[in-house]
């Protein structure tokens, strides 16, 4: 069965501290798989996506995720937080059966303190 | 260009009333889909529809039904609400056609709803 977990109900980091929050996923094949953010009583808001290529992918606002194959996850980092980066984070795979529909984590709370 | 949007961003219904949510988008996208968001269980897909005309059931679609007579907007109806359909709803859209902008959704701004 598809899958994606989020182990992190909340991280907590220090402002100018690298962040990390992970996602683990499981699927038939190869995976296509995203990371969004939402704000506060907003919907959510694409960052970055791994279909194929560098294992490295750049995304919006700094952030970048890293897809590791072998351990199946695709955690999300970030150099230097900012409390402004404080929302809730939500990692998807795309679905079988195409029409480009997605599975959603749980979702992790990111907590950027001053 | 106001990408995904959706009416009306707040309601409050009584058990066992009825309403429409609606969603419009602006990028002539193909694909669209209704979520539901609840606490700790990130976004699930209740219907979508890869075309007008068509829609499909997703992951939880009891006690909703979709209908999509125009390519931009796409409808998501409560015919008889339940307490347990309180929740926040979410649109949103993709475009099938391979490239740039391609495999990701966009989303609307969401309709919390009540039911009491």
């Amino acid at each position: 069965a598809q899958s994606v977990a989020q182990p992190e109900d909340q991280v907590n980091v220090a402002e100018g501290n690298p962040l990390t929050v992970k996602c683990t996923y499981s699927v038939s094949g190869n995976p296509y798989l995203f990371w969004y953010v939402q704000y506060p009583n907003r919907g959510l808001q694409f960052l970055l996506k791994y279909i194929t290529g560098d294992n490295l992918v750049k995304g919006s606002y700094g952030f970048e995720a890293e897809f590791n194959k072998s351990q199946t996850s695709f955690h999300l980092k970030k150099p230097s937080a900012l409390v402004s980066d404080s929302a809730l984070y939500f990692c998807a795979v795309r679905a079988s059966g195409g029409y480009n529909k997605l599975i959603f984590g749980a979702g992790t709370r990111l907590a950027v303190h001053p | 260009n106001a990408g995904v949007t959706q009416t009306p961003k707040f309601r409050v219904l009584k058990t066992g009333q009825s309403m429409t949510l609606l969603c419009a988008q602006d990028m002539n996208h193909e694909y669209m889909y209704w979520y539901r968001q609840d606490p700790g269980m990130g976004l699930r897909l209740i219907h979508y529809s890869v075309g007008e005309g068509t829609t499909a059931k997703g992951e939880v679609p009891d006690g909703y039904n979709v209908s999509r007579l125009k390519k931009q907007n796409f409808l998501l109806g409560l015919e008889s609400a339940a307490p347990s359909q309180t929740s926040v709803y979410f649109c949103a859209s993709s475009n099938p056609t391979p490239g740039q902008g391609s495999y990701e959704q966009y989303f609307g701004p969401g309709t919390r709803l009540t039911v009491t």
